[in-house]
């Protein structure tokens, strides 16, 4: 299995639900990531998970809650997004924890909060 | 925070021929890698240049890597429709447990 998979493919959510986006890999990969790409913009890093632990947090605002119950895989849960925060969410995945990897990315969660 | 910018931010050509684009870096970095992303999708990495190698080949890729200027490279040779996406650099800021950084991108179109 050489994929990383992101569920839902779509989510629409109203601004005071409280929803989750998956990520899973079964590549044995020790380091996932969490990005944020806005229409036609780059993606922007929100979180990096090394072994299990959070790493990185790019000052992502608190309504993004990132969890990683093992290590295959990676959760993020939301609650109370604003409109600007519909985006596609991005998870990706590499052996290890530093950038001598190249990165395995899912092919995204596409979100619009209404 | 951006560490890559490529240039151009578009281009346009006929299928069989070659395309390049360019990206930029600001600071250090310990390697640097190029992705491609069709429209809406998820990122394919393509080619991963270390700060030690100056050209890097893949079937149709061709990648350089000048340290002394902050640049790299990416050559796509004989391209066809299915090479139309976005293409995105990517670079650490050589530190130890840092994530990728991407640039702007370049997003080229090939018609047939």
């Amino acid at each position: 299995d050489t994929e990383v998979t992101q569920t839902p493919k779509h989510l629409v959510m109203g601004m005071t639900n409280k929803k989750s986006l998956k990520c899973e890999q079964h590549m044995g990969h020790r380091a996932m990531y969490w990005y944020k790409q806005k229409a036609k913009k780059p993606p922007e890093l929100m979180f990096v998970y090394s072994y299990e632990k959070l790493s990185i947090n790019e000052s992502v605002p608190s309504r993004f809650s990132p969890e990683c119950p093992n290590s295959s895989l990676l959760n993020l849960h939301l609650h109370a997004l604003q409109p600007e925060d519909s985006a596609l969410y991005l998870c990706a995945s590499s052996q290890g924890a530093t950038v001598f990897y190249g990165y395995t990315f899912g092919s995204g969660t596409r979100l619009t909060v209404v | 925070s951006q560490q890559g910018e490529e240039d151009p931010q578009a281009l346009s050509i006929q299928e069989g021929e070659n395309a390049t684009m360019n990206c930029s870096y600001k600071t250090s970095i310990n390697n640097l890698q190029w992705y491609r992303q069709n429209s809406g999708r998820g990122l394919v990495h393509l080619i991963l240049i270390r700060s030690n190698e100056r050209e890097k080949h893949s079937g149709r890729l061709r990648v350089t890597l000048d340290t002394s200027k902050k640049s790299s490279s990416l050559l796509i040779t004989a391209s066809r429709a299915a090479d139309t996406a976005s293409y995105f650099c990517a670079t650490d800021s050589n530190q130890a447990g840092t994530a990728l950084i991407f640039g702007k991108g370049t997003t080229l179109s090939v018609s047939s």
